[in-house]
C-alpha cells in the first residue's frame, strides 16, 4: 500500500530537548516536504526536498533542520524546541510530474513543547 | 509578498445544494494553484491543481475550480454537495520554480453540510 508514515504521532517534550520527527514514503518519490498547521493560519511549508541531498527552505524554516540522505526518508529535526513550535506537523511526498502529479500526506504529528 | 486569502471562515450549505468557496491570491506571475481538503477521517488530500492551460480544472470528488487571472481568483465549486463533503478546505499558491516549492496556504474555510 502506498503511504507516507510519520513517527511519533504524538509527542510532549520540554523546551530545549532535541527531537526528531521521522517521515518515510514507500513510493520512491523524489519530492518531499514538511508543513506545520496552526489554527487560523492554515498550513505553512517548513522545508522541501527535490531529491537526495537537495533541500531548500519553505516559508517558516527557522528553528528546524532537515536531511535527505536517502530517497525514502525525510526527517524533521528540532535542535532546541521552543513552545512556539507546538503545532501539528505533516510530511508529504509527490508522485509524477505535471498533470499526473499528486501529493500524498502523512497522518500528522502533534507536538507539544512545554 | 505572496499571499492567499479565503474570505469565508465558515460556510454552511444544505445537502444537494451547490457550493462555491472563494480564494484570492497575490502573486506577480502566473502561479501554481491548489485546493486541498482536510477531514478527520481522511486527513489531508489534494483536490485539484492548476498549472497552465485550461482555466477550468476538474478534480476528485466532483469538485472543479476556475482560474481567473483578472480577478486573481481560484474559486472552488461543486454542483451538489454531499454530507461527506463537510471538512476544512485550503487554497494554496506555489510561488517557486517548481509546482510544490514555496507553497503558501490560505487560512482555510470550514464547510458544514445540513442534511
Amino acid at each position: 500500500e502506498a503511504q507516507v508514515t510519520q513517527n511519533p504521532r504524538y509527542l510532549i517534550t520540554v523546551t530545549g530537548k532535541k527531537l526528531t520527527v521521522t517521515c518515510s514514503q514507500n513510493m520512491n518519490h523524489e519530492y518531499m516536504s514538511w508543513y506545520r498547521q496552526d489554527p487560523g493560519l492554515g498550513l505553512r511549508q517548513i522545508y522541501y526536498s527535490m531529491n537526495v541531498e537537495v533541500t531548500d527552505k519553505g516559508d517558516v524554516p527557522e528553528g528546524y533542520k532537515v536531511s535527505r540522505k536517502e530517497k525514502r526518508n525525510f526527517p524533521l529535526i528540532l535542535e532546541s524546541p521552543s513552545p512556539n513550535q507546538t503545532s501539528l506537523y505533516f510530511c508529504a511526498s509527490i508522485r509524477g510530474a505535471g498533470d499526473v502529479e499528486t501529493q500524498y500526506f502523512g497522518p500528522g504529528t502533534r507536538l507539544l513543547v512545554l | 509578498a505572496q499571499s492567499v486569502t479565503q474570505p469565508d471562515i465558515h460556510i454552511t450549505v444544505s445537502e444537494g445544494a451547490s457550493l462555491e468557496l472563494r480564494c484570492n491570491y497575490s502573486y506577480g506571475a502566473t502561479p501554481y494553484l491548489f485546493w486541498y481538503v482536510q477531514s478527520p477521517g481522511q486527513g489531508l488530500q489534494l483536490l485539484l491543481k492548476y498549472f497552465s492551460g485550461d482555466t477550468l480544472v476538474q478534480g476528485i470528488k466532483g469538485f472543479e475550480a476556475e482560474f481567473k487571472r483578472s480577478q486573481s481568483s481560484f474559486n472552488l465549486r461543486k454542483p451538489s454537495v454531499h454530507w461527506s463533503d463537510a471538512a476544512e478546505y485550503f487554497c494554496a499558491v506555489g510561488a517557486g520554480k517548481t509546482s510544490y516549492d514555496k507553497v503558501i496556504f490560505g487560512p482555510g474555510t470550514s464547510l458544514s453540510v445540513i442534511p
